[in-house]
């Protein structure tokens, strides 16, 4: 597609259940993001993939979570055992490099714990 | 450390009102400025990116500039219709995630 695509678009899910959250990055685009923004909060930052690059976990807040990406395409956000502090929009972005270039956001997955 | 400030948080405006919003920046190398306007239950849309300092760019009735420290986002003019949170962000030298500031929130009522 032309844009970022992420699934589902809302998820509403029990404490204590995994779920999983998918991102499709823009074709050809090697970085790709993930972002957290709770509500009225700002962007912050969880994870950057780079090409075959080892990927940068630094923003990760717990071993809760976890990303994969096959490749220069599909990326997969999984928490664990969710929390009620999980609840949040998480925010794919992409780009085509790691030299500064602009990234473009996906409308992002809207995650309600209860 | 590398960081974003942006001020005002909130902004309100009449219909017309011309103001600017700011975005102060520290970086280890300058990668990029970027600014991405949000709308509420949206992802953010990209606006601009500016990669050295005198550098503008404009469209509709906004224009960004960029300074070795600081960004400005004008809004000539402004619509209803341009009411969002602007966010803005920088890339470093390391090619880091790009950092970015808690945004302004802009109303115009008209």
């Amino acid at each position: 597609g032309a844009g970022v695509s992420q699934s589902p678009s809302n998820k509403v899910t029990e404490k204590g259940k995994d779920v999983e959250l998918r991102c499709d990055p823009i074709s050809g685009h090697t970085a790709l993001y993930w972002y957290r923004q709770r509500l009225g909060q700002g962007l912050e930052f969880l994870i950057y993939f780079q090409g075959n690059s080892a990927p940068d976990k630094s923003g990760l807040p717990s071993d809760r979570f976890s990303a994969e990406r096959t490749g220069e395409s599909v990326s997969t956000l999984t928490i664990q055992r969710t929390q009620q502090e999980d609840s949040a929009v998480y925010l794919c972005a992409s780009g085509k490099d790691r030299d500064g270039n602009t990234i473009y956001f996906g409308e992002g997955s809207w995650l309600t714990v209860v | 450390e590398d960081q974003v400030t942006q001020s005002p948080e909130a902004l309100r405006l009449q219909e017309g009102e011309s103001s600017s919003l700011n975005c102060s920046y520290t970086v280890s190398g300058l990668r990029g400025l970027f600014w991405y306007r949000q709308d509420p239950g949206k992802g953010p849309e990209f606006l601009f990116t500016l990669y050295s300092a005198g550098e503008e760019k404009e469209k509709e009735r906004l224009k960004a500039t960029l300074t070795k420290k600081e960004s400005f986002l004008h809004i000539t003019a402004p619509k209803p219709e341009d009411s969002a949170t602007y966010l803005c962000a920088v890339g470093n030298q390391a090619g880091t995630a790009l950092i970015f500031g808690k945004g302004t929130t802009l109303s115009v009522s008209s």
